[in-house]
């Protein structure tokens, strides 16, 4: 099945700007969603399709997709921002959805 | 917005069987296809099985085809997962999800998740 590689965790400093990428072979002809899930919660979708904001999810949630790699960004991150990230796509091998391994985002 | 409310979770052995059912509300339930999907601490998100709005397609991640059956009742609005012949590796929390389409989807509004444990 398709593979989404996704760095284990990332530490960055109130107010500046985070990168959260996802790897995969040629992933830039697939569309990706990014997924926040806080602590104990349920996850949330805060970008579809590559780069689309779904309502409510701040301007700060950015995304974008070339090559082997998707990226997340979030822009001048906040403490409620600390949370696990999910990149996610379509396999058209298998016919399903697969999910990278997660990221987990400490802000310091 | 709406809500998904899960329940159904709780001990099983294995071998044994649970249903699982998921409960919408503040949205037109029978417009959405829905979906299940699990999260282990170990395998991090996985899928499990999608259904159409009416109910008349199903698929299922190969890892639980033959044991699991989805299924949803729209007059109750209620989303279902009957899990048969249950294995430690499907100790899962289990969420439920609306998905924008039957195929090439994303998940767009989760439950809060039922865990289940299949243990001995």
């Amino acid at each position: 099945s398709y593979v989404l590689t996704q760095p284990p965790s990332l530490s960055v400093a109130p107010g500046k700007t985070a990168r959260i990428t996802c790897g995969g072979n040629n992933i830039g002809t697939k569309s990706v969603h990014w997924y926040q899930q806080r602590p104990g919660q349920a996850p949330v979708l805060v970008i579809c399709y590559d780069s689309d904001r779904p309502s409510g999810i701040p301007e700060r949630f950015s995304g974008s997709n070339s090559g082997n790699t998707a990226t997340l960004t979030i822009s001048r991150v906040e403490a409620g921002d600390e949370a696990d990230y999910y990149c996610q796509v379509w396999d058209n091998i298998s016919n399903y959805p697969v999910f990278g391994g997660g990221s987990k985002l400490t802000v310091l | 917005e709406g809500q998904l409310l899960e329940s159904g979770g709780g001990v099983v052995q294995p071998g044994g069987s649970l249903r699982l059912s998921c409960a919408a509300s503040g949205f037109t339930f029978s417009t959405y296809a829905m979906s299940w999907v699990r999260q282990t601490p170990g395998k991090g998100l996985e899928w499990v099985s999608v259904i159409s709005n009416s109910g008349g397609r199903t698929f299922y991640a190969d890892s639980v085809k033959g044991r699991f059956t989805i299924s949803r009742d729209n007059s109750k609005n209620t989303l279902y997962l009957q899990m048969n012949s249950l294995r430690v590796e499907d100790t899962a929390v289990y969420y439920c999800a609306t998905v924008n389409q039957l195929l090439m989807y994303y998940f767009g509004k989760w439950g809060q998740g039922t865990l289940v444990t299949v243990s001995s």
